[in-house]
This record gives C-alpha cells, sequence and structure tokens, in this order.
C-alpha cells in the first residue's frame, strides 16, 4: 500500500509569518513530488512541483526534498490571507499518483 | 494553458439512474483520469487512461465504468447510482507523469 501522510491541520499562521506544510510517503521508488492547492469549493491546482533532492524556490513557496528521509516540505514566505487554503501533497510512483488528505492553511490578517 | 472541462457543476440524481460524466480537455493529453474527492478520505482514483479505447481500473472501480472513445474525451459512468456514489467528482488529464496533472472544476454529484 502506497501512502502519502499529511497533517491535517488546521494550521493558523499570522499574516506575513512563513507556513511549513508537510509531507511523508512510503514507497522509496517515489520519482515526483507535487504541492496541490485547493480552496474550499474548488478543484486542486497544481503550485510546485520537485524531483531532486535539496530546495526548489519560486516566489514566495519554497519544495524541499529528503528522499532519504522520505518527506517533501512546502514552505510559504510572507503568508497572505489568499494563501487560506487546503495543501495537498502528491507523489508519483509508478504508473500513478498517490495524494495525501490535505493539510488546511489559515492565515490571519 | 490546458484546459479541462467537466459538463456540469452540480447534479442530482435519483437511486438507481444511470448517470454519465463527460470531461473533456483541449491540449492532446494522452493520460486522463477519474477521481472522486470526500472529507478525510481525500482524492481516490476510480479509473484511468493512457490512451482511446485503453482503460485501467483504480483503487475503487467498484460501481463505476468509463469510456474513452476520443482522445480527448473520457467519461465516467455510474451503472446504476447509489447514495454512497454522493461525492465530488475531479477530472485529471497529464501530457507526462511526473509533470503533475491538470484537474477540471469537479462536479459535485448528489444521489437521493
Amino acid at each position: 500500500q502506497k501512502e502519502v501522510e499529511q497533517n491535517s491541520g488546521p494550521l493558523s499562521v499570522p499574516e506575513g509569518a512563513i507556513a511549513s506544510l508537510n509531507c511523508t510517503y512510503s514507497d522509496r521508488g517515489s520519482q515526483s513530488f507535487f504541492w496541490y492547492r485547493q480552496y474550499s469549493g474548488k478543484s486542486p491546482e497544481l503550485i510546485m512541483f520537485i524531483y531532486s533532492n535539496g530546495d526548489k524556490e519560486d516566489g514566495r513557496f519554497t519544495a524541499q526534498l529528503n528522499k532519504a528521509s522520505q518527506y517533501v516540505s512546502l514552505l510559504i514566505r510572507d503568508s497572505q490571507p489568499s494563501d487560506s487554503a487546503t495543501y495537498l501533497c502528491a507523489v508519483n510512483a509508478g504508473n500513478q499518483f498517490y495524494f495525501g488528505t490535505g493539510t488546511s492553511l489559515t492565515v490571519i490578517p | 494553458d490546458v484546459k479541462v472541462t467537466q459538463s456540469s457543476r452540480y447534479l442530482v440524481k435519483r437511486t438507481g439512474e444511470k448517470v454519465f460524466l463527460e470531461c473533456v480537455q483541449d491540449m492532446d493529453h494522452e493520460n486522463m483520469f477519474w477521481y472522486r474527492q470526500d472529507p478525510g478520505l481525500g482524492l481516490r482514483l476510480i479509473y484511468f487512461s493512457y490512451d482511446v479505447k485503453m482503460k485501467e481500473k483504480g483503487d475503487i472501480p467498484e460501481g463505476y465504468s468509463v469510456s474513452r472513445e476520443k482522445k480527448e474525451r473520457f467519461s465516467l459512468i455510474l451503472e446504476s447510482a447509489s447514495t454512497n456514489q454522493t461525492s465530488m467528482y475531479l477530472c485529471a488529464s497529464s501530457l507526462a507523469l511526473d509533470r503533475g496533472y491538470t484537474f477540471g472544476s469537479g462536479t459535485r454529484l448528489t444521489v437521493v
């Protein structure tokens, strides 16, 4: 059973702070790792992907991957109220994706 | 940008009805997927397809079937709708699995 685990939260941070979202996965053969953002009542949208160990930065978002420890994280710097959403971690292993159940983030103005 | 269009945003159907959910993508993607999303259970894969007329069962195919007669269209069929199939249904498309998915806007199906 391939599993992707996320802390469901809710996670609350004040506006301007750093939000840290974490994800662990069970399949060591996983190759690609993704973060999706899902606003309430909407479908998920891809915001970051990472393939190699280390950090990948895109604007206020940084994805971090540690394959040896089997975790991937997402940092959101200078958090804004518009970042309030559920964040889904997804892992590609073989011919499928496996999703975590998501972490709910609330940014408090 | 890839657009994945699901034909209905909200549907209400009666128990026992045959239900068709349609999904169309406009970027010639070979890979298409159907998920359902339920609170606390996350996204669960129902069926997927890597090519026309090809289909593979996902984690929860029971009570569902699919059709892919054209590359751009992937249909999900509920043969005899039941109340436990009330859910948000999400279609997704992908050029390559290491590039992630693009999701449609979702269909919220209620079976009464």
